[in-house]
């Protein structure tokens, strides 16, 4: 079957850095996905990868490991603002999205 | 980006009732959307995929009839939830993706409340 595996929650201190992680295990491979959803909002793309590699923009950095399943999430200079859900999300090769559960980020100050 | 518009945001019917939700892409075509229910503090569960003139694909689980699915053109889908029941209520969210396969663009969402 389809899995993705990501921490439930994690907490971090405003103007750190945190790594949220993400494993999968999917029926192909058409790129990896991570969203930010503030409660009660939908999501906002953040980062895209489907070559190896880690891809910055700006606070936020993704990078991907095809080979390991694997990919993170690197957020710095912590803001209060960023206490949100991450979500990690796998095309397969139907290009059908894949969700991870979500990971939970609490910023204390 | 593009944008993806959802009406209502948030919507309170009664039990029995009928409510329908729009999607609709605001400057792209959007060739397939999907639709997705999230309750609260779980993540995003896909409902089902249409792709514009054909009949929608349901995920396991999710009744058909119930949830009515019309993607009639390139910029509009709708969903529309019959005989809603308390159960029903949730953060209905749609999002939409073009020809060129790279990204989903999601709407704002709809909050449905069944009292």
């Amino acid at each position: 079957g389809q899995n993705i595996d990501q921490p439930t929650e994690m907490t971090a201190t405003e103007g750190a850095i945190v790594q949220i992680n993400c494993t999968y295990q999917t029926s192909g491979f058409n790129g990896l996905f991570w969203y930010q959803q503030h409660a009660g909002e939908a999501p906002t793309f953040l980062s895209y990868n489907v070559l190896d590699g880690l891809e910055e923009k700006g606070r936020f950095s993704s990078f991907l490991s095809r080979s390991k399943g694997y990919s993170y999430l690197l957020l710095k200079e912590l803001q209060m603002k960023d206490s949100a859900s991450y979500l990690c999300a796998v095309r397969d090769s139907n290009y059908q999205l894949i969700w991870g559960a979500g990971t939970k980020l609490i910023i204390k100050p | 980006g593009a944008v993806v518009s959802q009406h209502p945001s948030w919507v309170i019917c009664k039990s029995g009732t009928s409510v329908k939700i729009e999607c609709r892409s605001l400057d792209f075509q959007a060739t397939t959307m999907f639709w997705y229910r999230q309750f609260p503090k779980q993540s995003l569960m896909l409902m089902a995929t249409s792709n514009e003139g054909s009949k929608a694909t349901y995920e396991q689980g999710v009744e058909k009839d119930k949830f009515l699915i019309n993607h009639a053109s390139l910029t509009l889908s709708t969903l529309t939830v019959t005989s809603a029941h308390p159960e029903d209520s949730s953060f209905y969210i749609c999002s939409g993706r073009d020809r060129e396969p790279y990204e989903q663009y999601f709407g704002p969402g709809t909050r449905l409340t069944v009292t």
